[in-house]
């Protein structure tokens, strides 16, 4: 059975940092591209980073492009995305999502992750 | 970027009932080279992630059950649920991957 179970979340100042975890079982996360897609309270959802199977090839949303990385350790079959400069507006419930085709960029989400809880507060 | 509408906002259907979510988008997302529309729907219970339904408009996902199905070409796309069970109810969105970035619809609420 496929599974993402991330971590790393919690309460950050305006500003601050966090780094968000998520690994991956049940497959070889090696062999696909990743992405984080994250999810405002009481909102909609919003992609914001890709990584492809290698993980020279990212790509970010405008929202969080020179702030965020994304990164991988495939020995690990583990995802990362690095948050810097957090606002109020970061806070959020973040997803790791397996891309279902791409390796060369994003397309559509076929597991994702239970949700990684991110408040941006001081 | 393209920006997917959905409607309506919210439903509620009988059990038993239909229900019809649409979702059109700013662009065409048929991909001329493989005819294939760019086009996936997800279903999101409450405290949930979201759950891939169809991808390529219409094709239905490996244990999805088959009164859900979604139809559609270009700009304009349907997800149908033909009788409401009570476990359907969620947020359900539409999300376009011809471009990136990857777009989803606002969500629309169906209730019983």
């Amino acid at each position: 059975e496929v599974q993402l179970v991330g971590s790393g979340g919690g309460l950050v100042q305006p500003g601050g940092s966090l780094r968000l975890s998520c690994v991956g079982s049940g497959f070889n996360l090696g062999t696909y591209s990743m992405n984080w897609v994250r999810q405002a309270p009481g909102k909609g959802l919003e992609w914001i980073s890709y990584i492809g199977p290698g993980g020279s090839d990212t790509d970010y949303a405008d929202s969080v492009k020179g702030r965020f990385t994304i990164s991988r350790d495939n020995a690990k079959n583990s995802l990362y995305l690095q948050m810097n400069g957090v606002t109020a507006e970061d806070t959020a419930i973040y997803y790791c999502a397996r891309d279902a085709w791409g390796n060369s960029r994003p397309y559509f989400f076929d597991h994702w992750g239970q949700g990684i809880v991110v408040t941006v507060s001081s | 970027d393209i920006v997917l509408t959905q409607s309506p906002e919210s439903l509620t259907v009988s059990l038993g009932e239909r229900a019809t979510i649409n979702c059109k988008s700013s662009q065409s997302v048929l991909y001329s080279s493989n005819n294939k529309n760019y086009l996936a729907w997800y279903q999101q219970k409450p405290g949930q992630p979201p759950k891939l339904l169809t991808s390529s408009a219409s094709t239905r996902e490996s244990g999805v059950p088959d009164r859900f199905s979604g139809s559609g070409s270009g700009t304009d796309f349907t997800l149908s649920i033909s009788s409401l069970q009570a476990a359907d109810v969620a947020v359900y969105y539409c999300q376009q991957y011809f471009t990136t970035p990857p777009t989803f619809g606002q969500g629309t609420k169906v209730a019983i």
